[in-house]
């Protein structure tokens, strides 16, 4: 089985920057990808990782160190409606995607 | 741009009564999957299809079963409903030639909510 480790909860302020970090432990690696899901509602695509580095989309960045079996989501300039749950997923050597349990980010005013 | 349909959005069942739910991909998109969420959960993979073909079975209960059609839409049937079912069922489907095509990106649908009593 995967093993995908998140933080369970976060808390920042809004106009700060949060970091969610990853950590995972896959037979084989295809990729690593960062979904939003609001309360209720379908996980939305933030960004993928295949390869070494940092991929900048706007306000959100995502890294990944495939030797470290490390990623980060990073989020600048919070805004009120980021506060969800944010899952990091990879996807295998046979390339099924497993979820991590998510991070509940709260932006407070 | 259109985006994957669940039906129904809401469904509630007796215990040991059968439910099935609906999904229709994104056009073009090859393969289908299939994510049960419980409360507090992360989704947990169920199937796949890949060209109206089983690719993969992930934690998926012997008393479900799935299929997809030849126009590409999937179903999820569930029977012998027990409380524990209870959770959003998503479907998502990834392909085609669009930007992220070659990351396989899943884009998931709206979910449908069961609730077994």
């Amino acid at each position: 089985g995967q093993n995908i480790d998140q933080p369970t909860e976060m808390t920042a302020t809004e106009g700060a920057i949060v970091q969610i970090n990853c950590t995972y432990q896959t037979s084989g690696f295809n990729g690593l990808f960062w979904y939003q899901q609001h309360a209720g509602e379908a996980p939305t695509f933030l960004s993928y990782n295949v390869l070494d580095g940092l991929e900048e989309k706007g306000r959100f960045s995502s890294f990944l160190s495939r030797s470290k079996g490390y990623s980060y989501l990073l989020l600048k300039e919070l805004q009120m409606k980021d506060s969800a749950s944010y899952l990091c997923a990879v996807r295998d050597g046979d390339y099924k995607l497993s979820f991590g349990a998510g991070t509940t980010v709260t932006v407070r005013a | 741009a259109a985006g994957v349909i669940q039906s129904p959005r809401h469904l509630i069942k007796e215990k040991r009564e059968t439910a099935t739910l609906k999904c229709y991909p994104i056009p073009r998109h090859d393969t289908v999957y299939w994510y049960q969420q419980g409360p507090g959960q992360d989704p947990q993979f169920l199937i796949s299809f890949y060209e109206k073909m089983q690719s993969d079975k992930g934690s998926i209960p012997d008393r479900f079963s799935a299929q997809q059609f030849s126009d590409y839409h999937s179903e999820l049937n569930m029977s012998s409903l027990e409380l524990g079912d209870s959770a959003l069922y998503f479907c998502a489907s990834s392909g085609g030639t669009g930007t992220f095509s070659g990351a396989n990106v899943l884009t998931f649908g709206a979910g449908s909510r069961l609730t077994v009593l």
